[in-house]
């Protein structure tokens, strides 16, 4: 009941287009979903949260879309850049209890072509 | 202002040694928590600290085990190290229960 189910596994999306990366859960218990970005030899940088009163929340060119009873969330990248080329986790948490263990998706390498 | 903070970056050791990893937090962070993350996986909870106490335990065996000292930074014992052990071994710091953020990591290798 703690995994984190995320898809696909890697993605190549041409310089200028839309990035998706889907993640699902199945802990009813979880109230916090951020998303990380992971460069190559560099630990994981926060890059944007929801919380579950909220159905999408973005910040610049990545948007998160939040669905409760589906027991979906997704990273939308706009206009995706070569920089953006590194790989993408989700993670879940729940902050209600006494501690706010992150459980994480297996992670998704997207690759931006010029 | 530092981040997170880890070392060494880099760690070398054989079979049956043991190892210690250390963290130092985000200025102004109190909890500790510690991830493995395998190589092509995503970073795995091993525990979490916070006043000096472990608060929270993830599916790892006793091998490992922690210290959290009183200015918030924190170690990462594991002994009796076996090849499944090799990893990025990761420590995120926050403010109690809000967003955790990621030191580089040390990578641990197992011959």
């Amino acid at each position: 009941q703690q995994q984190v189910k995320q898809s696909p596994q890697s993605l190549i999306v041409q310089k200028g287009g839309i990035s998706i990366i889907n993640c699902a859960y199945e802990n009813t218990a979880f109230d916090y979903f951020p998303w990380y970005q992971q460069f190559p030899g560099k630990g994981p940088a926060l890059l944007i949260a929801i919380r579950p009163d909220v159905s999408e929340k973005k910040e610049g060119r990545f948007t998160i879309s939040f669905n409760k009873s589906a027991k979906q969330f997704s990273l939308h990248i706009m206009d995706s850049q070569p920089g953006d080329s590194a790989t993408y986790f989700c993670a879940a948490s729940a902050l209600t209890g006494t501690a706010s263990k992150l459980t994480f998706g297996t992670g998704t390498r997207l690759q931006v072509t010029l | 202002d530092a981040g997170v903070t880890q070392s060494p970056t880099h760690l070398i050791k054989t079979r049956g040694q043991q190892v210690t990893l250390r963290c130092s937090p985000k200025s102004g962070h109190d909890t500790v928590s510690w991830y493995q993350q395998a190589l092509g996986q995503g970073p795995q909870f091993i525990f979490q600290y916070y006043e000096e106490e472990e608060r929270q335990r993830g599916n790892f065996p006793d091998r490992f085990s922690g210290h959290q000292f009183p200015n918030y930074s924190s170690e990462l014992n594991v002994n009796a190290l076996w090849l499944g052990d090799s990893a990025l071994y990761l420590c995120a710091s926050s403010r109690d229960l809000d967003e955790q953020f990621f030191g580089p990591g040390t990578r641990l290798t197992v011959l």
